[in-house]
């Protein structure tokens, strides 16, 4: 089945700071989501990167997808407190099936 | 902008007892899911449904679990005979596209099991 690792599984950072986490697959993808979920909130759909080394950014946050799409990494510069949450990258498992990523819980100390 | 909506928002119900949450998706969305997320952990996959029908489903949907588009807006999860590995949070998510688009969650249904 499909196996997607994503680390950290946690990271505390200052307000200030950088934040990278990365997501890995056994297989090679034909796309890759990203969501974020707030504490006590639901999964927002962020970004989808489909070609070979794809580069996407939204204001600070930095998508990038692998040359050989089977890992993909988002960068956060200067993190904020309103970016609290859990990072999830998504894969299509099956024909209308989106696998989550075991995520990535930032948490921003002030 | 367009939003899943999910009732109940909270749902408490005793063993063994039948549950039904509701969705309403998007009006131009063709595909639905439903997902589950046990406090603090990952995402899980439960079901698609396109064409009023089952397009995949996951283990974790096994004969306890039925969906249902009774409307031309509702979708349903129904759950019989909960048990307490049961609670958890529901989301409702749908899309236009399935391979190819990003998904709308709901805001869920947080499930206790008592």
């Amino acid at each position: 089945g499909q196996q997607v690792m994503q680390i950290p599984q946690y990271q505390h950072v200052q307000e200030g700071e950088d934040f990278t986490t990365y997501c890995n697959s056994s297989t090679t993808l034909s796309n890759i989501q990203w969501y974020k979920q707030r504490p006590g909130g639901h999964p927002v759909f962020l970004i989808q990167l489909v070609k070979s080394g794809e580069v996407k950014k939204q204001k600070r946050l930095t998508f990038q997808f692998g040359e050989a799409k089977k890992n993909s990494s988002l960068h956060i510069t200067a993190t904020q407190t309103t970016d609290v949450g859990t990072y999830f990258c998504a894969v299509n498992a099956g024909a209308n099936n989106l696998f989550f990523g075991t995520g990535t819980r930032l948490t921003v100390i002030p | 902008e367009p939003e899943v909506t999910q009732t109940p928002s909270h749902q408490v119900t005793q063993m063994g007892q039948e549950v039904i949450l509701r969705c309403v998706p998007i009006s131009n969305h063709l595909y639905f899911y439903w997902y589950r997320q046990i406090l603090g952990q990952k995402v899980e996959f439960l079901v698609s449904f396109y064409n009023n029908e089952i397009s995949e489903k996951s283990e974790i949907f096994d004969d306890q679990f039925s969906v249902e588009r009774p409307d031309g807006s509702n979708f349903t999860l129904k759950i019989r005979s909960t048990k307490l590995e049961d609670s958890a949070m529901y989301f409702c998510a749908s899309s236009v596209a399935s391979r190819e688009g990003s998904y709308t969650f709901g805001s869920g249904t947080r499930l206790t099991v008592v």
